[in-house]
C-alpha cells in the first residue's frame, strides 16, 4: 500500500489576483534555488531560478525573491490564471556539499478560482 | 521541445519482485538523476549519475537499488526486491554540463502489492 501523505499548505486565490507562495529553506550554504510547478500526474516543471548572490529575479508573470538572512524564498505570480493551479515546490542546491542534487521543500498547493 | 521520457507510466508488482524503471534523458544532457515522491509528500533525491558512474546517493538508495546506462540513450533504475514502502512516483531528471536546471520526466508510478 501507499503511505498517507502529509497535508499540503493550500493557497486559494481569485483569477486575476496576484499570488505569493513562500518557502523556508534549510541550508545557509545553498548556492542556487529553483521553483518548480507540479501539475497532477506530472513531473516537476521548471519555472524560475535564482542564485544566492541575487535578491530578486523576474520572469514572465513570475518573480522570485530571496532573503538569505532568514533563509526565505518566495514566488510571486502576477494575474494568476486557472492554468497556474498546481503544487509549487522550492528546491535548493548546495554545490559545496553535493554534485548538484536538488533538495525539495514540502510544497504549496495553489488553487485558482475562476 | 526536447523532453525526458519515462516508461512505463504505471508499474504494478508483487512484493519481493524486481522492477526496472526506464528513462530516456534529453539527448545532449550529461548528468542524470532519480528522485522519488511518496504520495502527497515532497520529492526526494535518490541518486545522481555522471560519466558512467554514481556521483552521489542518498540514504534511501540502499543495496536494493541500482542504476545503469546500458546504451547511449537509456538510463534505468532497478529495485531488486521491492517492498511495500517502495510504492511511490519515481522521477528521472537530466541536465546539461555547467547548467543548474534539471528537467524532469512525467514519472513512473510504482505500486507494490
Amino acid at each position: 500500500g501507499e503511505n498517507v501523505g502529509l497535508h499540503l499548505p493550500t493557497l486559494s486565490v481569485q483569477e486575476g489576483d496576484n499570488s505569493i507562495i513562500n518557502c523556508a529553506y534549510s541550508n545557509s550554504a545553498s548556492d542556487y534555488f529553483i521553483w518548480y510547478k507540479q501539475e497532477s500526474g506530472k513531473g516537476p516543471q521548471f519555472i524560475i531560478d535564482i542564485r544566492s548572490n541575487m535578491d530578486k529575479r523576474q520572469g514572465q508573470r513570475v518573480t522570485v525573491l530571496l532573503n538569505k538572512t532568514v533563509k526565505h524564498l518566495s514566488l510571486q505570480i502576477a494575474a494568476t490564471q486557472p492554468g497556474d493551479s498546481a503544487v509549487y515546490f522550492c528546491a535548493e542546491i548546495a554545490y559545496g556539499g553535493s554534485q548538484g542534487n536538488l533538495i525539495f521543500g514540502k510544497g504549496t498547493k495553489l488553487s485558482v478560482k475562476p | 521541445e526536447p523532453e525526458v521520457t519515462q516508461t512505463p507510466s504505471h508499474q504494478v508488482t508483487q512484493m519481493g519482485q524486481e522492477v526496472i524503471l526506464r528513462c530516456v534523458p534529453i539527448s545532449n544532457h550529461l548528468y542524470f538523476y532519480w528522485y522519488r515522491q511518496i504520495l502527497g509528500q515532497k520529492v526526494e533525491f535518490l541518486v545522481s549519475f555522471y560519466n558512467n558512474e554514481i556521483s552521489e546517493k542518498s540514504e534511501i538508495f540502499d543495496d536494493q537499488f541500482s542504476v545503469e546506462r546500458p546504451d547511449g540513450s537509456n538510463f534505468t533504475l532497478k529495485i531488486r526486491s521491492t517492498k511495500l514502502e517502495d510504492s511511490a512516483m519515481y522521477f528521472c531528471a537530466s541536465k546539461e554540463k555547467a547548467k543548474n536546471i534539471q528537467y524532469f520526466g512525467a514519472g513512473t508510478r510504482l505500486s507494490v502489492l
